[in-house]
């Protein structure tokens, strides 16, 4: 069975401050793929990254890094120095073995302040 | 903007209706998913087609159903709506079956009175 696991259900921060979004996945597959996507306040579901199990590195988009760690199972995202434009749901989503359809955790609300 | 087109964006219908969702994917996209999200399920997968055809189904009411069209658009058809099938109604397409990500439209909220 697959399942992925967002423990933080609200996080609250003042703008320019670091955040760190956990995500941890459980599978038996050897071959997945592991996403992020945004749900800001207008509700639409963006696709923010994709990742598969057999590359570990790291990845950075300007204020936005990813830390991929198979010994700890989780795949968490970071933002850099927030802004209130960062305010929004994130979800984790895991794709696993043959499995047709995606793992989607509870998601984080992330709020940022002025 | 992702590609995937929902119609209507709003839906407000008393219980007992019938209402229809449409959705067309994404140019090249072969698969259609459908998701409900609600305050207190989250991401709830309902069904997914491939070109044409079903190929998984979750946690779909039987008084729901679905289809994709040889052109590939999707419908879902919700009947004898009760008042806790009030929620948002993603559709998202892939060009995959297993590792691509989901492109989700901007989704349709129905309102159940």
């Amino acid at each position: 069975a697959q399942k992925v696991t967002q423990a933080q259900t609200e996080i609250s921060v003042v703008e320019k401050e670091d955040v760190t979004l956990d995500c941890v996945y459980e599978t038996r597959d050897t071959t997945y793929y592991l996403f992020w996507y945004k749900q800001p306040p207008s509700g639409e579901l963006v696709f923010l990254i994709r990742r598969n199990s057999f590359d570990e590195q790291n990845e950075i988009s300007g204020r936005y890094s990813w830390n991929f760690q198979k010994s700890t199972s989780s795949f968490n995202f970071t933002i850099t120095a927030s802004q209130v434009v960062d305010s929004a749901v994130y979800f984790c989503a895991l794709r696993a073995g043959g499995s047709y359809i995606p793992t989607f955790g509870r998601g984080t609300s992330l709020i940022v302040h002025p | 903007d992702s590609g995937v087109t929902q119609t209507p964006k709003h839906l407000i219908t008393a219980t007992g209706q019938r209402v229809t969702l449409r959705c067309s994917p994404r140019s090249g996209d072969l698969s259609v998913y459908w998701y409900q999200q609600s305050l207190d399920q989250g991401l709830q997968f309902l069904i997914q087609y491939y070109n044409g055809e079903e190929r998984a189904k979750g946690n779909i009411l039987e008084r729901f159903s679905a289809q994709q069209f040889p052109d590939l658009h999707s419908e879902l058809n919700l009947s004898s709506l009760e008042l806790g099938d009030s929620a948002l109604y993603f559709c998202a397409s892939s060009v995959a079956l297993y590792n691509s990500p989901l492109h989700f439209g901007n989704g349709t909220r129905l309102t159940v009175t």
